[in-house]
């Protein structure tokens, strides 16, 4: 089975901008979740999709959107890029209450 | 809300047992996960608990205690590729959101 996939690995952006990233899941998997890891904070949830629905969201700013396709694909944005979103992007995918498969990650900088 | 405690460091020798352990205050708890990250790489799956007890898995064993808010890792017979952040996650609620530690450095040293 082909794992996780995150595209793109790498990206570099201005304030004020915005970004996209995509997550792909694991064939099969339902669910996927974001998080954000920052060396201060840690991995941090953003938010978890199944079945093209947000089930839970985590304490993020309005400015941190998702959406999930019918084929479980998975997209996230950030819009008005800020200094401190610069972060790796994680994605996983997983069965419901379990093992959650952790993508390679987005790693955002914002200048 | 959330919280989840575990040292931020630790220092081994090649060869020997070590014990990271993880304390957590949570709502709704569905399970707890360890996850081992090397520096630049992607979370990778250790280990899942959700009933009281020890699970283990070759070098790996994880131990948890509901009643007590406890759980630990226990890493045997330790390998230079075992050094690594080794993270903590609980899982609460009705789907995978999971809640982690800040995650505990281990360094294995000769």
């Amino acid at each position: 089975k082909a794992g996780v996939t995150q595209t793109p690995r790498y990206l570099i952006k201005t304030r004020g901008q915005q970004v996209t990233l995509s997550c792909s899941p694991i064939s099969g998997h339902r669910s996927v979740s974001w998080y954000q890891q920052t060396p201060g904070q840690g991995l941090q949830f953003l938010f978890e999709y199944f079945s093209e629905t947000q089930r839970n969201k985590g304490n993020f700013p309005g400015r941190f959107s998702g959406r999930q396709f019918s084929n479980s694909r998975s997209e996230m944005n950030v819009s008005t890029l800020e200094l401190g979103d610069s972060a790796l992007y994680l994605c996983a995918s997983s069965l419901i209450h379990a093992e959650q498969f952790f993508g390679p990650g987005t790693r955002l900088t914002v200048l | 809300g959330q919280n989840i405690d575990q040292p931020t460091e630790m220092t081994a020798t090649e060869g020997a047992i070590v014990q990271i352990n993880c304390t957590y205050q949570t709502s709704g708890f569905n399970g707890l996960f360890w996850y081992q990250q090397h520096a630049g790489e992607a979370p990778t799956f250790l280990s899942y608990n959700v009933l009281d007890g020890l699970e283990e898995k070759g070098r790996f064993s994880s131990f948890l205690s509901r009643s007590k808010g406890y759980s630990y890792l226990l890493l045997k017979e330790l390998q230079m590729k075992d050094s690594a952040s080794y993270l903590c996650a609980v899982i609460t609620g009705g789907g995978n959101k999971l809640t982690f530690g800040t995650g505990t450095q281990l360094k294995v040293e000769l």
